[in-house]
Parts: C-alpha cells; structure tokens; sequence
C-alpha cells in the first residue's frame, strides 16, 4: 500500500511570513511527484510535476524540491500572501497517482 | 474544450435510486481519472482510463460503482442504489497520457444523498 503523508494538516501565517510543508512518500518504485494547489472553491491545479532526485522547481513565489532516496518532498513560499490560501496537495506515481491528505494554508492580511 | 467540465455539476438524490456523472476531459487528453473528495477526507482515486481501457478499477469502493468511456473521449460514472456515504464532492481530471503528465481537473459534481 503506497502511503503518501503531508505535514503539517494546517498552516496559519501572517501574510509575508515565508513557510515550507513536507510531502512524504516511498522511495521504492517511484516514478513522478506531483504537487497540486487547491483553493476553496475550485478544482486543484498543478503546480509541478518531479521526476528526478534532487530536481528543484520555481513558479514565482513557490518552489519545491525532491529527494526520492529518503522519499520526501518540500514545498517553499516565500513572502506568503492572502492569495496564497488554499490547500497544498502532493501526490506520488507509482502505477497510479496517490494523493495525500493536503496541508491547508492561511494566510492572514 | 478550454478544460474539463463535469456535469451536473450538483445532485440531490434520494437513497437507492441511481446517478449517473458526466465528465468530458480536455481535447487530446488520453488518460481520464476519477476520484472522489468526502466530507473531511483527502482526495480518494476511483479508476483511471487509458483511452476507453480501464487499466486500474481498484479504487472502486463497491460493486454498486461503475465507470465507462466511450470514443476515448467522455466518461460517465454510474452508482447504482446510492447510499448516504456515497454522499461527496466527485471530480474528473485528464492528462496527456497516464502516469507522467499533469492532471487538470474539472470543477467536480457535488452528490448528496439523502
């Protein structure tokens, strides 16, 4: 059974705050990591996709790095804003994409 | 289409009688997934399809659940005599191809069962 946990469940921040959560996962058979932004409302959207151990990835703000040997990935904001708000799901192939349960992220003004 | 759309995209339904969700995966896209959010919980996989093959239907919760696809386009997941835990948030999404690629996901068919 893959088992993909995300720490910590919930997050509150003041806006300009930085933050980082953690994705684990199993190392073994491990193909892709996927990370996917979930605001209230409407449908998760990709953020990244990570297929290599050590791979790094920016979108703006957001980063993200990966280490498939200890089966763990960290997701970075930098500067947090209110529009940053939503839910932070990681999600791990191997034959099939297995989400974890998701770290919820507020971002006070 | 400009994304995957999912209809309806609300349902009220009584306890036993059966549902049918819609979901039309963007143009191009061969692989369609289906997973369900309850009340609570994370995202749950249901069965994914690789063009109108079902190589995964492990997620299914029960035999009362199916899922078709049709022209390697639109799926239609059925639930047959709903019950009340049936009762979520059900979303489709699409990639390029199984596995890989990025998901996009539609906007979900909210069930509930009373």
């Amino acid at each position: 059974i893959l088992n993909v946990e995300q720490s910590p469940q919930s997050l509150h921040v003041q806006e300009g705050d930085s933050t980082n959560f953690t994705c684990s996962f199993p190392s073994s058979n491990f193909y892709a990591l996927h990370w996917y932004r979930w605001e209230t409302a409407k449908s998760p959207e990709a953020l990244f996709v990570m297929t290599l151990n050590g791979d790094e990835k920016k979108k703006g703000r957001i980063s993200a790095t990966l280490n498939t040997k200890e089966g763990y990935s960290y997701l970075y904001i930098k500067g947090s804003q209110p529009e940053d708000s939503a839910t932070y799901l990681c999600a791990s192939l191997a034959g099939k994409l297995i989400f974890g349960q998701g770290t919820t992220l507020q971002v006070k003004p | 289409g400009a994304g995957v759309s999912q209809s309806p995209s609300n349902k009220v339904t009584e306890k036993g009688k059966d549902v049918e969700l819609r979901c039309d995966p963007i143009s191009g896209h061969t692989a369609l997934y289906w997973y369900r959010q309850s009340l609570g919980q994370g995202l749950e996989f249901l069965i994914y399809f690789q063009g109108n093959s079902a190589p995964d239907k492990s997620g299914l919760p029960s035999d009362r659940f199916s899922a078709e696809r049709t022209g390697g386009s639109v799926s239609t997941l059925t639930i047959q005599r709903t019950q009340q835990e049936d009762s979520a948030v059900y979303l489709c999404a699409s990639s390029l191809s199984a596995g890989g690629p990025p998901q996009y996901f539609g906007p979900g068919t909210r069930l509930l069962v009373l």
